[in-house]
């Protein structure tokens, strides 16, 4: 079966670095796009970024562009999300998703989330 | 940027009753609209892809409907299993987006 397992999450000062990681099993990982979506306490989903399911193409939100990167190795059957220049408003759930496909915007497999939050 | 907006929310309703939820998009997106599902401390759960598809093992009460910008989500019979929150997302070029959410509360 499908699973998607995240973790990295953690508490984090304003400005510091993190990087999430995503564990896929169940399925041939090199075939499907991969994403990041997040939630803040309370609040709806926000979609992060997304990858190509060779690493090719990848793209973001506004709202990180610049400050996050998304990665994969598909020998590991890893996905990334490496968080830099953090902010008290980058505090949410992430999670992450897979595409349907290649390409998909379709998420049809979630992981769990794993909070992060931004604090002094 | 294309902006998701759902009406409406909160919604409260009976156990049996006909549900349903609209999703408006900023432009036209074709058909290229999810539907996912939330309960409470849980991850989303895909119901409807491209507007009108019912994912692999979702109850056949769900649907889906619309093209272009005007879009709905309908649930024939209320089930009490059914309360979650429920959001919209658009695929149609990046940035994707969500609507804001229909939190669905039994009256």
């Amino acid at each position: 079966q499908v699973q998607l397992v995240g973790s990295g999450g953690g508490v984090v000062q304003p400005g510091r670095s993190l990087r999430l990681s995503c564990a896929a099993s169940g399925f041939t990982f090199s075939n499907y796009g991969m994403h990041w979506v997040r939630q803040a306490p309370g609040k709806g989903l926000e979609w992060v970024a997304a990858i190509w399911y060779d690493g090719s193409l990848k793209y973001y939100a506004d709202s990180v562009k610049g400050r996050f990167t998304i990665s994969r190795d598909n020998s590991n059957n890893t996905q990334y999300l490496q968080m830099n220049s953090l902010r008290a408003d980058d505090t949410a759930v992430y999670y992450c998703a897979r595409g349907s496909g290649y390409y998909s915007g379709v998420c049809d497999y979630w992981g769990q989330g794993t909070l992060v939050t931004v604090s002094s | 940027d294309i902006q998701m907006t759902q009406s409406p929310s909160p919604l409260s309703a009976s156990v049996g009753d006909r549900v349903t939820i609209t999703c408006q998009a900023s432009q036209d997106i074709s058909n290229s609209l999810n539907w996912y599902q939330q309960k409470p401390g849980r991850a989303p759960e895909l119901l409807i892809y491209d507007a009108s598809n019912l994912e692999t093992g979702v109850p056949s009460r769900f649907s889906g409907s619309g093209s272009g910008t005007d879009f709905t989500f309908t649930i024939s019979s209320l089930q009490p299993e059914d309360i979650a929150t429920y959001y919209c997302q658009h695929y149609d070029n990046f940035p994707y987006s969500f609507g804001q959410g229909t939190k669905l509360e039994i009256k």
